[in-house]
């Protein structure tokens, strides 16, 4: 694809639901990250890696998240038992090897926890 | 860890007009700072970035200007248009290890017609 694809763009969960988000990286790109962004606040990192794997996961604010990139290309982030402060957006970005080369992000997955 | 902080919180200029948008940041080791523009509902889109071994970078009406050693950053933007109003995040990493972006709160840049 042309770009970094994500999916669900919009979910709604119960409270207690767990959800699962989906990102395609840019095809050959190495790096992935998570990022979550809260309402009026800059993207805050989450989880990292590098193929398949997942060399940070500093940022995962609770057990309750989960991800993983299985093939070293998609990736998926799991939220057991949403509860109302996930509430966010959770932004995907991927890059090509190498030291900070540019990271494109995806348009997003906004989730909201009623 | 790295902290950055970015001012201001909103700025409102009028067309023509120059923008600045500054960072601080806290990491001395911290060496890439890039600048994303975010318009409503969008994805985040890299708009110029800086590496430590330069101090000052152009791109037509976009520059960035660093401070090594007061550990700042700066975003500026001449001759504004419309089109230029969206929120600006400032951030920071190392090139080292996992290579995750800090980023400032954003700034909300409005462009006076």
């Amino acid at each position: 694809g042309a770009g970094v694809s994500q999916s669900p763009r919009y979910k709604v969960a119960k409270r207690g639901q767990d959800v699962a988000l989906r990102c395609d990286p840019i095809s050959g790109h190495v790096s992935l990250f998570w990022y979550q962004q809260a309402l009026g606040q800059g993207p805050e990192f989450l989880t990292y890696f590098q193929n398949e794997a997942q060399l940070d996961k500093s940022g995962l604010p609770s057990d309750r998240f989960f991800a993983e990139r299985p093939e070293g290309s998609v990736s998926t982030l799991k939220i057991q038992r949403t509860q109302q402060e996930d509430s966010a957006v959770y932004l995907c970005a991927s890059s090509l090897a190498g030291r900070n080369t540019e990271a494109f992000f995806g348009q997003g997955t906004r989730l909201t926890v009623v | 860890g790295e902290n950055v902080e970015q001012h201001p919180s909103t700025l409102s200029v009028q067309e023509g007009d120059s923008a600045v948008i500054k960072c601080t940041y806290s990491d001395s080791a911290s060496n890439y700072f890039p600048w994303y523009k975010q318009e409503l509902g969008k994805r985040p889109q890299l708009i110029i970035d800086i590496r430590s071994n330069v101090g000052e970078k152009k791109d037509q009406r976009i520059a960035v200007t660093l401070n090594k050693t007061a550990k700042h950053f700066s975003l500026h933007i001449t001759e504004t248009q419309p089109e230029d109003s969206a929120v600006y995040f400032c951030a920071a990493s190392r090139m080292s290890g996992a290579q995750k972006l800090v980023f400032g709160q954003g700034t909300r840049l409005t462009i006076n017609p």
